[in-house]
């Protein structure tokens, strides 16, 4: 049971370059989420997504986009990648309302925009 | 809005010695409560919740939590700091009557020495 896997680990983009990361969750939960995680910020909510084929703005969603075509996968694109965009990229899922059950995360892709 | 606010972005204790991570919410209702550990370069991982069917919650490694409605308190506290409780703590909550995801809080880096 993998779990909340995230892809790539590390990645170094270029200013003006896009790129996506891949989340993907192995236990059929209906909620998956993205956030961002800044020194002394905490983690910011980007985008969620409550069921296949849906998906919804959070706290921080300027500057990227995602879809959630697959259940299991929600993906996080970066259109044209600016400095401010480096961050820890965090994905977590939840069966359903994370008021509920247990949000389980990935392990995090390290994000630098030069 | 719903916020919390963990107190002390760096707390530092002796080995066997009380650990206390303070988190205040700002809500007129009881919200869902929760405290989250990230151990270094690793995702986060649920230490416990508060979903007001007891006010005092114990979670994993012995760490426990006690929700005080007159303070609009769920501090954390463990009695006796292990080294490996070094860790940044983090406490999010949920508003009570709608929301879907986890608002967090800045952290709190715990810094243990024998």
């Amino acid at each position: 049971n993998a779990g909340v896997t995230q892809t790539p680990k590390f990645r170094v983009l270029k200013t003006g370059q896009s790129m996506t990361l891949l989340c993907a969750q192995d236990m059929n939960h209906e909620y998956m989420y993205w956030y961002r995680q800044d020194p002394g910020m905490g983690l910011r909510l980007i985008h969620y997504s409550v069921g296949e084929g849906t998906t919804a703005k959070g706290e921080v969603p300027d500057g990227y986009n995602v879809s959630r075509l697959k259940k299991q996968n929600f993906l996080l694109g970066l259109e044209s990648a600016a400095p401010s965009q480096t961050s820890v990229y965090f994905c977590a899922s939840s069966p359903a309302t994370p008021r509920g059950y247990t949000q389980y995360f990935g392990p995090g892709t390290r994000l630098t925009v030069l | 809005a719903q916020s919390v606010t963990q107190l002390g972005s760096h707390v530092s204790v002796s080995e066997g010695a009380l650990v206390l991570l303070r988190c205040n919410y700002s809500s007129s209702v009881p919200p869902y409560l929760f405290w989250y550990v990230q151990y270094p370069n690793q995702g986060l991982q649920l230490l416990l919740k508060y979903t007001s069917a007891a006010t005092l919650v114990k979670g994993i490694n012995g760490f426990e939590a006690e929700f005080k409605k007159s303070e609009t308190s769920f501090h954390l506290t463990k009695p006796s700091a292990h080294m490996s409780d070094a860790a940044e703590y983090f406490c999010a909550v949920i508003p009570n009557q709608a929301g879907t995801a986890l608002i967090f809080g800045k952290g709190t880096t715990l810094s243990v020495s024998s």
